[in-house]
């Protein structure tokens, strides 16, 4: 149990378009999820908390107008990240939550060109 | 600020041999320490908790409050053990955010 998807797993855009990035916990709800970023070689970095009914809060630094979380389900969390650029490349991850023990999705990688 | 450091970015060690891989943290408040482990194109995934206090793949690691340290220990390292670990404290306070570490990749050679 406590299966977290993500879709796509892969994506290549061009630079000012937006890409939407879905996360679903398929066997469970999950008022909250989590979006972080991986660069290359590096840890994860938590972006924002996604929660159910609410607006997401964001951690500091990162751009809310460019990162727009939605999660208007108990399965489902969607990332869009708006007007992409190349810096905006890297690989996402997203996270639910069941209990107090985070369940994470296997990654999108995104490529803007 | 929070911070959990984990100092080696790869270990390296033979099958059989023990394994330490240290994690340190910085947090005012009461942590909760995790290990993630990630194998080879797999997503990350839950290795143990400090409150479970259980071993888990032989795995064991004991929060030390006074050396602020959660060190992953394993007395006889396997080959299927190779995989990147992840170091992560949870802040107190019901927000539930993990804090990860740099991470630390186990090679274990046969």
């Amino acid at each position: 149990g406590a299966v977290v998807s993500q879709h796509p797993s892969w994506v290549i855009c061009k630079s000012g378009t937006s890409v939407k990035i879905e996360c679903r916990s398929l066997d469970f709800q999950a008022t909250t999820m989590f979006w972080y970023r991986q660069f290359p070689k590096q840890s994860l970095m938590l972006m924002a908390t996604s929660n159910e009914g609410s607006k997401a809060t964001y951690e500091q630094g990162v751009e809310k107008d460019k990162f727009l979380i939605n999660h208007a389900s108990l399965t489902l969390s969607t990332l869009t990240v708006t007007s992409a650029h190349p810096e905006d490349s890297s690989f996402y991850i997203c996270s639910a939550l069941r209990g107090d023990t985070q369940y994470f999705g296997p990654g999108t990688r995104l490529t803007v060109l | 600020a929070q911070r959990v450091t984990q100092p080696e970015k790869l270990l390296s060690v033979f099958k059989g041999a023990p394994v330490e891989l240290k994690c340190n943290y910085s947090y005012s408040g009461s942590p909760e320490l995790f290990w993630y482990v990630q194998y080879s194109r797999q997503r990350l995934q839950l290795l143990l908790r400090h409150i479970s206090r259980e071993s888990i793949k032989g795995f064991t690691a004991d929060l030390n409050k006074g050396e602020t340290s959660f060190h992953l220990k394993k007395p006889f390292a396997q080959e299927e053990d190779s995989a990147m670990y992840y170091c992560a404290l949870s802040l107190s306070g019901g927000y539930n955010k993990l804090i990860f570490g740099a991470g630390t990749r186990l090679a274990v050679h046969p």
